[in-house]
């Protein structure tokens, strides 16, 4: 049951280019999609978020785009730096407040 | 900045034995949540918590695990009697109020002999 895909399980990209990370899903109900961001040993960080009433929400470097008829989000962190090597989780929600639905992760490598 | 912890950051414990996950949500925080990520697998849903009981539980959550507010700071996981495939990154999360994102905590390892 993989209601949160992400089917890259890993991306390398040179430090100051954009990197893209993508996320597919397949319940319509969701109504929060969510970004997460791991360091090994740490647990998830929460990186920028969008509801199902906007297409873009963006902070910073990172800008994340919801196409909900294609039931895909994106995360582009533009420029890419490499203190943002990490795993990159997409989750979504129902609900802010009720269980997250997470995607097996993204390993980010930004190259110097 | 406030941050959810947890301890320990590494359990060992031989199967059929109890063990107790403790988490200390951010101060102010109403909701609060268990995950667990086993080895090279997606982060799963376990148990969310509110108003001292039971919002809400996935399958997996099943009679061997029960959660408990014991006070004002805490959150426990209990595992009453761990399997093998117990095995796994326990992350508690937690948030303020129903429209805040969940905050994460580094993770306790549980590694079942």
């Amino acid at each position: 049951d993989q209601q949160v895909k992400q089917n890259s399980p890993s991306l390398s990209v040179q430090e100051g280019r954009i990197s893209i990370l993508n996320c597919d899903y397949t319940n319509s109900m969701f109504d929060y999609f969510l970004w997460y961001k791991k360091y090994p040993a740490e647990g998830p960080t929460f990186l920028i978020s969008i509801s199902s009433i906007k297409d873009k929400n963006e902070d910073g470097r990172f800008t994340v785009f919801l196409n909900k008829s294609a039931k895909h989000l994106s995360l582009h962190i533009v420029p890419s730096q490499p203190g943002d090597s990490a795993v990159y989780f997409c989750a979504a929600a129902l609900e802010l407040n009720t269980p997250l639905v997470f995607g097996k992760g993204t390993r980010l490598s930004v190259i110097a | 900045e406030p941050e959810v912890t947890q301890t320990p950051s590494h359990q060992v414990t031989q199967m059929g034995q109890e063990v107790i996950l403790r988490c200390v949500p951010i101060s102010n925080h109403l909701y609060f949540y268990w995950y667990r990520q086993i080895l090279g697998q997606k982060v799963e849903f376990l148990v969310s918590f509110y108003n001292n009981e039971i919002s809400e539980k996935s399958e997996i959550f099943d009679d061997q695990f029960s959660v408990e507010r014991p006070d004002g700071s805490n959150f426990t996981l209990k595992i009453r009697s761990t399997k093998l495939e117990d095995s796994a990154m326990y992350f508690c999360a937690s948030t303020r109020q129903a429209t805040d994102t969940q905050y994460f905590g580094p993770g306790t390892r549980l590694t079942v002999l």
